[in-house]
């Protein structure tokens, strides 16, 4: 079973507007991790938030994790017609570096 | 050159054969992984590495194994394919919790 679930499984929006994405795990957690997956393509790491951190930024995206709820989001800003694609959201449980993937949001960015 | 490369990138194969996937990399990374991801769902871990001396199962290893050949290489090996291996397979490699780096897949189709 996985460890991740987003939410929602689908989401469309106009250019310009903004996106948010919701991932909820089930165990503790040592990390969290959110990749973008275009079209069958391999995934791409976006951004990577420990346990002990709250939010993280890079461009136009940003990250919280709630570890009291189990839960983290992604918001993306102004999104554009590129972003269009998959989301994962990842958890590493421990040490070992293994990541168990959600099964994704799958974003539709309208010009 | 990418940084981790699958080939093939497209199989197709009858049941019954046997088939290798493989994956190289010049990340230099000691960490590499195996999943396979199944049509509107998250990546399920197959197997997954820390070194070359060291080999462990995931979530649904059955049917498959691998081989460690060199930092570097790390093989996928369906013994004897069924249609419900029919997937996309995904080579990553990881360094500490920085984010994994993956391939950019290889469809398999088991007829």
């Amino acid at each position: 079973s996985q460890q991740g679930e987003e939410d929602p499984q689908a989401l469309s929006i106009q250019e310009g507007e903004n996106a948010t994405m919701n991932c909820s795990y089930k165990t503790s957690i040592n990390n969290l991790q959110w990749y973008r997956q275009n079209s069958g393509r391999g995934l791409v790491h976006l951004i990577l938030i420990r346990s002990n951190e709250r939010e993280k930024h890079s461009g136009r995206l940003r990250v919280t994790l709630d570890t009291s709820k189990k839960s983290s989001s992604l918001l993306i800003t102004a999104s554009r017609a590129a972003d269009t694609a998959s989301y994962f959201c990842a958890t590493g449980m421990d040490s070992s570096y293994k990541l168990i993937f959600g099964s994704g949001t799958r974003l539709l960015v309208r010009p | 050159d990418a940084d981790v490369t699958q080939t093939p990138r497209n199989r197709i194969t009858k049941t019954g054969k046997r088939i290798m996937l493989e994956c190289s990399q010049t990340k230099g990374h000691d960490r590499m992984y195996w999943y396979r991801q199944d049509p509107g769902l998250g990546l399920r871990l197959i197997y997954y590495s820390f070194d070359v001396k060291d080999i462990n199962k995931g979530e649904i290893s059955d049917g498959y194994s691998v081989s460690r050949q060199a930092q570097a290489k790390f093989s996928l090996s369906l013994e004897s394919a069924i249609p419900n291996q029919t997937a996309l397979y995904f080579c990553a490699t990881s360094d500490t919790d920085s984010g994994y780096t993956f391939g950019s897949g290889t469809r398999l189709t088991v007829v």
